[in-house]
């Protein structure tokens, strides 16, 4: 079946620094793809949708400066945090949709990124 | 505006009892509806999915899900579960017109053995 990978797994980084998140689609080519927040015991937060070869839909109260989103082909997205801070800590969580599919046909998801800030 | 509810944030059973996760969705029409499942380390994965047709939807692993629009929920069910079935449950909807997701807060499945 399709798989998304995501890498790396888990970042700690210091306050202040930026962290990149790669999101790939590692079997199927993914025009778009979501970007999500999960914070403990919470539910999944969708952050962004990421277009291939277009800018970023970022979604309200979401800043655009802080979440850099890159969509350079169909099997990558990259999620920078810039000028990571504590409360950036949290765990995120990339999904693709199949270019052939149809709309919510088939959204994969990747493992999650799980983001500590000191 | 979409909403997901899971009224139980934590449920426990015994390997080989019955299971049934509930959600309540609010939506201004009928919308798609999913069931996902995460287990620790892992991607979500996609255990049953409602777009029309038949309300009672088989999924994989033995789930199943009905439709009810009467009282806008989905529930998840599965006959017998198994100690591999502890894992988080989350429940999605979306909308017919756009890509984007809402999920619910989860429930969290605990199996005794």
């Amino acid at each position: 079946g399709a798989v998304v990978s995501q890498h790396p797994s888990w970042v700690i980084c210091k306050s202040g620094t930026s962290v990149k998140i790669e999101c790939r689609s590692l079997d199927f080519q993914a025009t778009t793809m979501f970007w999500y927040r999960q914070f403990p015991k919470q539910s999944l937060m969708l952050m962004a949708t990421s277009n291939e070869g277009s800018k970023a839909t970022y979604e309200q109260g979401v800043e655009k400066d802080k979440f850099l989103i890159n969509h350079a082909s169909l099997t990558l997205s990259t999620l920078t945090v810039t000028s990571a801070h504590p409360e950036d800590s949290s765990f995120y969580i990339c999904s693709a949709r199949d270019v052939l599919a149809g709309v919510k046909e088939t959204q994969y998801f990747g493992p999650g990124t799980r983001l500590l800030v000191l | 505006a979409q909403s997901v509810t899971q009224p139980d944030i934590h449920i426990t059973v015994s390997e080989g009892a019955s299971l049934e996760l509930r959600c309540n969705y609010s939506y201004g029409a009928t919308p798609y509806l999913f069931w996902y499942v995460q287990s620790p380390g892992q991607g979500l994965q996609l255990l049953l999915k409602y777009f029309s047709g038949d309300t009672l939807v088989q999924g994989i692993k033995g789930f199943e899900a009905e439709f009810k629009r009467s009282q806008s929920s989905f529930n998840l069910r599965k006959p017998s579960v198994h100690w591999s079935d502890a894992a988080e449950y989350f429940c999605a909807v979306g909308a017919r017109n756009t890509d984007k997701l809402i999920f619910g807060t989860g429930t969290r499945l605990q199996v005794f053995p």
